[in-house]
């Protein structure tokens, strides 16, 4: 099983400044790393796949970066509706998803 | 509008059954495969079990295989889940999401159904 690793466990931010999450992976997954936010109370979203790649109608404040095992997700200016947890996703092995344990991102 | 509606959570014995179900609507469910993610309280996400847009494959994580069956209605737009011999650490919100794309990325989620295994 590939073990995603998340840092750090909680981030303390202000808005209106840049949060920079962190995700490895215990082997290479290539590029084939997702991001998902989940709000308190509310299901996971989609944000980033193929480790760079933004979803549908996710705004350009979010962006990703890495391969191999070392994975980014930047926001670059925090708003408030961005305050959640966040999890990376690997889906190299198919149909043998793992997710890291997700980032809280808090406000400062 | 993609809308995933589960339904079917409760309070079970360990030992015992439960069927969930999840409604789709604003797509083409059958061309899509569909995923279930579950979330022990407080915790991560865990992925499943999967099926493909025709009903034909099935994918299950090891910590259910062989007690889980994930099943889907296409006519009716139906995802389900058939969950026997439930156990304390299958506790968790499950989550039914849309697939897309040929990784099987997880595009669109229901708000889950809370299932609780406790004597």
């Amino acid at each position: 099983e590939i073990v995603m690793t998340q840092s750090p466990a909680t981030l303390s931010v202000s808005p209106g400044e840049r949060a920079t999450l962190s995700c490895r992976a215990s082997q290479s997954v290539s590029s084939n790393l997702a991001w998902y936010q989940q709000r308190p109370g509310q299901a996971p979203r989609l944000l980033i796949y193929d480790a760079s790649t933004r979803a549908t109608d996710i705004p350009a404040r979010f962006s990703g970066s890495g391969s191999g095992t070392e994975f980014t997700l930047t926001i670059s200016s925090l708003q408030s509706e961005d305050f959640a947890i966040y999890y990376c996703q690997q889906y190299n092995n198919w149909l043998r998803w793992t997710f890291g344990q997700g980032t809280k991102v808090e406000i400062k | 509008e993609v809308q995933l509606l589960e339904s079917g959570g409760d309070l079970v014995q360990p030992g015992g059954s439960l069927r969930l179900s999840c409604a789709a609507s604003g797509f083409t469910f059958s061309s899509y495969g569909m995923s279930w993610v579950r979330q022990a309280p407080g915790k991560g996400l865990e992925w499943v079990s999967a099926m493909n847009g025709g009903g034909g494959s099935t994918y299950y994580a090891d910590s259910v295989k062989g007690r889980f069956t994930i099943s889907r209605d296409n006519p009716r737009n139906m995802l389900y889940l058939q969950m026997n011999s439930l156990r304390a650490e299958d506790t968790a919100v499950y989550y039914c999401a849309k697939t897309f794309g040929s990784n099987w990325l997880l595009d669109y989620w229901g708000q889950g159904t809370l299932v609780t295994v406790s004597s």
